[in-house]
């Protein structure tokens, strides 16, 4: 799989938009962009996936770049409950099980 | 029902006991993993069970012993751990061949004195 690269702390006031990237530049053709969290102390939880269309779901969106070497999680106005661990991760989708996390971002939301 | 139970949520257990992680879903999912995660590290994958059978190990030492004895359950078998084993240990579901999205239960939070 692909490495990722994400930086590792980010701030972000409460009812602002926050938005995380993540580098992929050796992503192959046939791996997605998935996103998860993980709050302090629970397990991780999914977010998002994409392989190269912007996608949007009730928590989040997904923004790839065309050339797929990067992507951005957006949280449309962040919360305190937001505050959490991100993890970028790039896998294949069909016939694999393998799913290896990177050091991920840190996002604080702030009052 | 999307839950992944894992049992016991605390366990602190002596370098010569013997213990069991269990790990239970009720998704229909037919790949299951094993996660270790220290403090402020990101989860490190250990095992991973496909239909019942151990499709990755990432090469961990044999005092951890996996067992998937049926499509629902993934026990962790513990036997003559280190200090530094203590960690979160984390159990997650997934659909096998076209996943999109992996369960993961609350973890097992294990001391070992």
């Amino acid at each position: 799989d692909a490495k990722t690269t994400q930086p590792p702390s980010m701030d972000c006031a409460e009812g602002r938009a926050a938005n995380l990237p993540c580098n992929h530049s050796t992503i192959s053709g046939n791996e997605y962009v998935y996103w998860y969290r993980q709050i302090h102390s629970q397990g991780p939880q999914y977010i998002i996936h994409g392989l190269k269309n912007n996608e949007t779901n009730e928590m989040a969106s997904l923004i790839i770049t065309e050339d797929r070497k990067s992507s951005t999680l957006i949280l449309p106005h962040a919360t305190l409950r937001d505050t959490a661990v991100y993890y970028c991760i790039v896998r294949v989708l069909i016939n694999n099980n393998d799913m290896r996390f990177g050091a991920g971002t840190r996002l604080t939301v702030k009052p | 029902d999307t839950e992944v139970t894992q049992t016991p949520k605390h366990l602190v257990m002596g370098m010569t006991n013997k213990k069991s992680l269990k790990c239970e879903q009720h998704m229909g999912h037919r790949a299951m993993y094993w996660y270790k995660q220290k403090a402020k590290k990101p989860p490190e994958l250990m095992f991973v069970y496909s239909y019942e059978k151990l499709s990755i190990n990432e090469s961990v030492p044999s005092r951890f012993s996996p067992e998937c004895p049926n499509s629902s359950l993934l026990n962790l078998h513990l036997h003559a751990l280190q200090p530094e084993d203590s960690a979160l240990y984390l159990c997650a579901s997934s659909q096998d061949t076209e996943y999109t999205e992996a369960f993961f239960g609350q973890g097992t939070r294990l001391t070992v004195v």
